[in-house]
């Protein structure tokens, strides 16, 4: 499978504990892309990365979230002490290049906090 | 600003064409797409368009740009049980990166 890979599919936390949502992109894509989708929302931008670098931050909370994509393995999206308002479910897209190349998207991960 | 606007609901019966519409607000915006959702799972890139262009045709899809307007139109020809599903439309600016998504429109066919 040449697609984008994010795993795990479900993620339970209770408040307070850390989530850690993870990204393979396919292969070939240097550029990762996290959006979070709301319930009856569309997505929303949060972070844009190359291999160790973050492009575009623009979207992230200020506190508790953290992205990064190393030069190996996959894009690692950290929560920090949940809290109920986390629960969504969050995408990650990859593209070739940044410019004018469609982002492809894997097929999420469902956060819940109890 | 940005901003892209949906309608939220669109229902169709088999065999007809449905059309997704789609406005946007920034003018610099130079690429726009169409991503397919289904229940439960990521989004699926359908087609995008160039803002040079006027119209795109990929076999049932045809995506129409009225960059005056900022108006976007997916046309989808003999709409099938298999395309429903929540259809987002998107823009992005030159220098790529983020993607602004409208709400979803939820296509629903009906035999």
């Amino acid at each position: 499978n040449a697609g984008v890979m994010q795993n795990p599919r479900h993620l339970v936390r209770r408040r307070g504990q850390e989530a850690r949502l993870r990204c393979s992109p396919m292969k070939g894509h240097s550029h990762v892309y996290w959006y979070r989708q709301l319930p009856e929302e569309g997505l929303k931008f949060m972070v844009y990365l190359q291999k160790e670098n973050i492009i575009d931050e623009s979207g992230m909370p200020k506190e508790r979230f953290s992205a990064e994509f190393p030069k190996e393995g996959p894009s690692i999206l950290r929560i920090q002490q949940v809290v109920r308002g986390d629960s969504a479910a969050y995408f990650c897209a990859s593209s070739l290049t940044g410019s004018n190349q469609p982002q492809h998207f894997g097929d999420g991960t469902r956060l819940s906090i109890l | 600003g940005e901003d892209v606007e949906q309608s939220l609901f669109l229902s169709v019966r088999e065999g007809d064409s449905s059309v997704i519409n789609c406005t946007y607000t920034d003018s610099s915006s130079t690429y726009l797409y169409w991503y397919k959702q289904e229940p439960g799972a990521g989004l699926q890139l359908l087609t995008y368009i160039f803002s040079n262009m006027d119209m795109k045709q990929d076999q049932r899809l045809t995506v129409l740009l009225n960059k005056k307007d900022k108006h976007l139109s997916l046309r989808i020809a003999d709409t099938q049980t298999g395309d429903s599903a929540i259809y987002f439309c998107a823009e992005s600016k030159n220098q790529g990166g983020k993607l602004i998504f409208g709400q979803g429109t939820e296509l629903s066919v009906k035999p």
